[in-house]
């Protein structure tokens, strides 16, 4: 059974631009999260999506969106990127929601790094 | 904000030796999760602990769970270099998101 699958591994962006990063989760998992881990701050959850709603979001600004499609793959999408934006973000999927006690699997993440 | 705090924040040991690490959370929960993390890389699942269970084994793992007190414990028995990582404990309530505690990086000298 294939694992979670997060594509581009590695990104090079410039302030200002916008980023799209994908995530394919485990055949027949529909919850899908994403988190964005940084040495100072740690894991930050950004948001959850289930069956294509969002069912919970972080503390990120606006400029952090995502979605879920119907195959349950997901974007998440950063505008108007930051230096501070530099971070590896991670996507985890599970067959539950988050909070319902199923273990979650995470992909090898995206390193991004914003110049 | 993370609910989860780890202790200690790192941890050197020998090979053979046992590693216990801990992580304090704040709300009431309903699990408490185990994650493995090497360098840069994602997260990989360790063991699962629900809010009435207080002891879980898994191999060379054990993790204690003490409401009570808002604390869990992980327990690497007979350490091996391959254990070193970081390790992270995350904490879910219903129909909320997992929150992660911050974190202890293990390494396992040979």
């Amino acid at each position: 059974k294939a694992g979670v699958t997060q594509t581009p591994r590695y990104l090079i962006k410039t302030r200002g631009q916008q980023v799209t990063l994908s995530c394919s989760p485990i055949s027949g998992h529909r919850s899908v999260s994403w988190y964005q881990q940084t040495p100072g701050q740690g894991l930050q959850f950004l948001f959850e999506y289930f069956s294509e709603t969002q069912r919970n979001k972080g503390n990120f600004p606006g400029r952090f969106s995502g979605r879920q499609f119907s195959n349950s793959r997901s974007e998440m999408n950063v505008s108007t990127l930051e230096l501070g934006d530099s971070a590896l973000y991670l996507c985890a999927s599970s067959l539950a929601p988050q909070g319902a006690g199923t273990e979650a699997f995470f992909g090898q993440g995206t390193r991004l790094t914003v110049v | 904000s993370q609910q989860g705090e780890e202790d200690p924040q790192a941890l050197s040991i020998q090979e053979g030796e046992n590693a216990t690490m801990n992580c304090s959370y704040k709300t009431s929960i309903n699990n408490l999760q185990w994650y493995r993390q090497n360098s840069g890389r994602g997260l990989v699942h360790l063991i699962l602990i629900r809010s009435n269970e207080r002891e879980k084994h898994s191999g060379r793992l054990r993790v204690t769970l003490d409401t009570s007190k808002k604390s869990s414990s992980l327990l690497i028995t007979a350490s091996r270099a391959a254990d070193t990582a970081s390790y992270f404990c995350a904490t879910d309530a219903a129909g909320n998101q997992f929150y992660f505690g911050t974190g202890t990086s293990l390494t396992v000298i040979p």
